[in-house]
């Protein structure tokens, strides 16, 4: 049973337009949701978080939203820039554990 | 560098053999993580070390699989008796503990593991 959902394998954007990754969840336990981005031949990094207790987190061109309503969560990368094409995975947590259950991923690709 | 560093970057063994992975993570970090991650899949946690103690494990982590973190640095993953099934690329992870918190976690670039 999977615990965090990323329905889409694959997303394509043209550059300079918004880039929206989706991200399901099914635990309400979760309280903290995280948004890793993976090159190949690379481990994943660190990209941005948000708590339960908030809606929205932004950095820079990156802000994730959580609808915990809904157990639902978006990255929007706007301006897309090139460098931006990559995996992208969201992962979450419950109760401060250590544990991330992650999801499958989005390919994000850039075109110019 | 001061990022996670992970040795070997790949390795092919031959199935029954067994393998040692290293990660040194951060130096200030006290928590260590191993995951597995499979093609087109997200990682999926095997163990984790609060400094030297390991404080859990996963259902994943069949008794061939054996993690270490002796002085509380460096880990080690060994898997005894490679499975073709054990294909995967193991990554590691560290992040600092505080507060209860979750903190982010940062990761090493993996260990690619090919059974043949």
């Amino acid at each position: 049973d999977q615990q965090v959902k990323q329905n889409s394998p694959s997303l394509s954007v043209q550059e300079g337009r918004i880039s929206i990754l989706n991200c399901d969840y099914t635990n309400s336990m979760f309280d903290y949701f995280l948004w890793y981005k993976k090159y190949p031949a690379e481990g994943p990094t660190f990209l941005i978080s948000i708590s339960s207790i908030k809606d929205k987190n932004e950095d820079g061109r990156f802000t994730v939203f959580l609808n915990k309503s809904a157990k639902h969560l978006s990255l929007h990368i706007v301006p897309s820039q090139p460098g931006d094409s990559a995996v992208y995975f969201c992962a979450a947590s419950a109760d401060s554990n250590y544990q991330l259950i992650w999801g499958a991923g989005t390919k994000l690709i850039i075109k110019p | 560098d001061t990022g996670v560093s992970q040795n070997p970057r790949h390795k092919i063994t031959k199935r029954g053999q067994n393998v040692t992975f290293r990660c040194d993570p951060i130096s200030e970090h006290n928590r260590l993580y191993w995951y597995r991650q499979t093609l087109g899949q997200g990682p999926e946690f095997l163990t984790y070390f609060q400094n030297e103690a390991q404080l859990e494990k996963s259902r994943l982590l069949s008794d061939r699989f054996s993690a270490e973190r002796p002085k509380g640095s460096f880990s080690t993953l060994e898997i005894q008796r490679t499975e073709q099934g054990d294909s995967a690329m193991y990554l590691c992870a560290s992040s600092l503990a505080g507060g209860g918190q979750s903190t982010e976690a940062f990761f090493g670039q993996g260990t690619r593991l090919t059974v043949v």
